[in-house]
């Protein structure tokens, strides 16, 4: 039971243009979502969050979109740089607690 | 600021055998999660505790797995015995209180378990 979802397993872009990683979600629940990010070896970081009361968060060259009623978010990075390369993993938690990631999408940006 | 903590970084052992790992989390930090991610999955929480207190171990393989967090700091969780299936990335994270819960969570760099 694939509470959210991440269909993209892997994305390629060019350096310095835009990223677009998208997320589905199933639980209406949720009402707090979060990208982190991973590179080899080391534990995922925290990138950005969205509060289901808002629609989007930017933060420098990450923006966070959420879409209620459709139930989907997605991350825009813009422009892509090649130390962008890395899996990014969305993940929703109900209330703040209990959070549940996504397969992740491996991201290849070119220089 | 030191990060989470955790050891050992790779561990190989055969099937039926034990393991143990640790984590130390960041300081002051209530929050703590062991959380167990296999090649092309994402990271699934197997045991959430709030001080030396558990939160959620709905999905922790009770008959295997057993975790604890003496004192409210560090924690260990230990397989036994191990099976194939466990092979996977153990991360602990942890994270420090927020106002309406909203959870930012902290990672180690994990520990990468091999079971042969």
């Amino acid at each position: 039971d694939q509470q959210v979802k991440q269909n993209s397993p892997s994305l390629s872009v060019q350096e310095g243009r835009i990223s677009i990683l998208n997320c589905d979600y199933t639980n209406s629940m949720f009402d707090y979502f979060l990208w982190y990010k991973k590179y080899p070896a080391e534990g995922p970081t925290f990138l950005i969050s969205i509060s289901s009361i808002k629609d989007k968060n930017e933060d420098g060259r990450f923006t966070v979109f959420l879409n209620k009623s459709a139930k989907h978010l997605s991350l825009h990075i813009v422009p892509s740089q090649p130390g962008d390369s890395a899996v990014y993993f969305c993940a929703a938690s109900p209330g703040g607690f209990k959070t549940i990631f996504g397969a992740g999408t491996r991201l290849f940006v070119k220089a | 600021e030191a990060g989470v903590a955790q050891s050992p970084r790779y561990k190989i052992i055969e099937k039926r055998q034990s393991v143990a790992f640790w984590c130390n989390p960041i300081s002051g930090h209530a929050t703590l999660y062991w959380y167990q991610q296999i090649l092309g999955q994402g990271p699934k929480l197997l045991i959430q505790f709030q001080n030396n207190g558990v939160v959620d171990d709905s999905q922790l393989p009770k008959d295997r797995f057993s975790a604890e967090r003496l004192k409210g700091v560090d924690s260990t969780l230990k397989i036994q015995p191990a099976k194939l299936e466990d092979s996977a990335v153990y991360l602990c994270a942890s994270s420090p209180p927020q106002a309406g819960g909203n959870e930012k969570l902290f990672f180690g760099s994990g520990t990468q378990l091999s079971v042969l």
